[in-house]
């Protein structure tokens, strides 16, 4: 079956603008995850969902990151009024049931550009 | 912040030889996995090793553990060009409530194999 797909696969927006990042876990997965990862380095966990509960929200960096996600569908990732320090590889990951020690499969990332 | 730390943050070796890389980390953990990171986009499983475990083939490749350490190993044996890639360990180390599961990444170790 397909894999997690994101979009769009690059971003170039200019600071203070609002982008929106999109991620299609694999169906069935009811885990999902946000991560960023700047030019060089790992990976910083932004946001989880669980089926329906309440997401775990303690990676976002400010009250200007926020994610939605429907169900256990689509899950849109939201910057507004963009910077600069904002640039990363945006990286969407879904898994079966979002347990301890279950492989995160990952999407291919938006790159997104801030100028 | 970051959990694990892999050293050395860059390997260059020629086709045909082995490439270790570590992996160092600071609070207890359930188990570590290790991605594998082509061209800076989506990043694929290799491996978990369990807090219980010491040791893990899967092909070529060779993981250790050593939690009094809090270390890992990953050993590419008979390398190709074409494992020419970043490689990241994670670990669980923070477990949040209602089921919550993040993976907190190193920096990875940038491995060139060269033809």
């Amino acid at each position: 079956g397909a894999g997690v797909s994101q979009s769009p696969s690059n971003k170039v927006t200019e600071k203070g603008k609002d982008v929106e990042l999109r991620c299609d876990p694999i169906s069935g997965h009811t885990a999902l995850y946000w991560y960023r990862q700047r030019l060089g380095q790992g990976l910083e966990f932004l946001i989880y969902f669980q089926g329906n509960s309440a997401p775990d929200k303690s990676g976002l960096p400010s009250d200007r990151f926020s994610a939605e996600r429907t169900g256990e569908s689509v899950s849109t990732l939201t910057i507004q009024r963009t910077q600069q320090e904002d640039s990363a590889v945006y990286l969407c990951a879904s898994s079966l049931e979002g347990r301890r020690g279950e492989t995160q499969y990952f999407g291919p990332g938006t790159r997104l550009l801030v100028l | 912040s970051q959990q694990g730390e892999e050293d050395p943050q860059a390997l260059s070796i020629q086709e045909g030889e082995n490439a270790t890389m570590n992996c160092s980390y600071k609070t207890s953990i359930n188990n570590l996995q290790w991605y594998r990171q082509n061209s800076g986009r989506g990043l694929v499983h290799l491996i978990l090793i369990r807090s219980n475990e010491r040791e893990k083939h899967s092909g070529r490749l060779r993981v250790t553990l050593d939690t009094s350490k809090k270390s890992s190993s990953l050993l590419i044996t008979a390398s190709r060009a074409a494992d020419t890639a970043s490689y990241f360990c994670a670990t669980d180390s923070t477990y949040s409530g209602a089921g919550s599961y993040q993976l907190t990444f190193g920096k990875g170790t940038k491995l060139s194999v060269i033809p």
